[in-house]
């Protein structure tokens, strides 16, 4: 066990709707990174939050978003939800950003 | 353009033998390399982490090797076991500007140990 923790687990959205994923980190872990994994695929890094700052982003468009709070939660938010959209999402956690990442199982998100 | 490449797709061996998976990449000067276990809905295991200027680095049974001169990075597992059956990612973590800590993944190498 990781010790990371998302929420939800599974979820059906539908084209156009916003969607609020959960992320718990370990904790003394200030760094928050998201990817997203397509079947068949390897994770595409999403963003990294150091600190409830953004550290860096993928080639992902702005209608994601994330949050991260001091106490070790973040959040990914996906507005106006594309079929595409729908893939395994991963957050993991690190003390700093060049440290070994910890991945939590994943929401498994499909957009209908 | 930056590129990760795990040797192949699937890979099928017999249970006791030494499986070998690879991967190389272009355009990069990783600060480090990760290899990864993944199973079926789940989020990755991290295994181990070798750094540029490591050779090699063993846990247990498994083995890995990092040439940055020929880009590579080989992941051995010897006295392989059915349990061992997975999806392994290797990852390299960016050192520099925006993507600094960035992981970078391949697609993955379907190991599948025989009885």
């Amino acid at each position: 066990e990781t010790g990371v923790t998302q929420s939800p687990t599974h979820l059906i959205k539908t084209r156009g709707q916003q969607v609020t994923l959960r992320c718990s980190s370990q904790s003394g872990h200030n760094t928050v990174s998201w990817y997203q994994q397509a079947l068949g695929q390897g994770p595409q890094f999403i963003f990294q939050y150091y600190r409830e700052e953004e550290n860096g982003r993928g080639n992902f468009p702005p209608r994601f978003s994330g949050l991260q709070f001091p106490n070790y939660s973040s959040e990914l938010n996906v507005n106006a939800l594309e079929l595409d959209d729908s893939a395994l999402y991963l957050c993991a956690s690190s003390r700093t950003s060049l440290e070994t990442q910890y991945f939590g199982p994943g929401t498994r998100l499909l957009v209908l | 353009s930056q590129k990760i490449e795990q040797n192949s797709e699937a890979l099928n061996i017999q249970e006791g033998k030494t499986a070998t998976l690879t991967c190389n990449y272009t355009n990069y000067s990783p600060a480090y390399l990760q290899w990864y276990r993944q199973d079926p809905g789940r989020g990755p295991v991290f295994l181990l982490l070798i750094r540029e200027n490591e050779k090699e680095k063993r846990k247990e049974r498994l083995k890995v090797t990092f040439d940055t001169t020929l880009k590579q990075s080989l992941f051995h597992i010897t006295a392989s076991q059915p349990a061992d059956s997975a999806t392994y990612l290797c990852a390299l973590a960016d050192a520099g500007g925006t993507s600094y800590g960035k992981l970078t993944f391949g697609q993955g190498t379907i190991l599948t140990v025989h009885p």
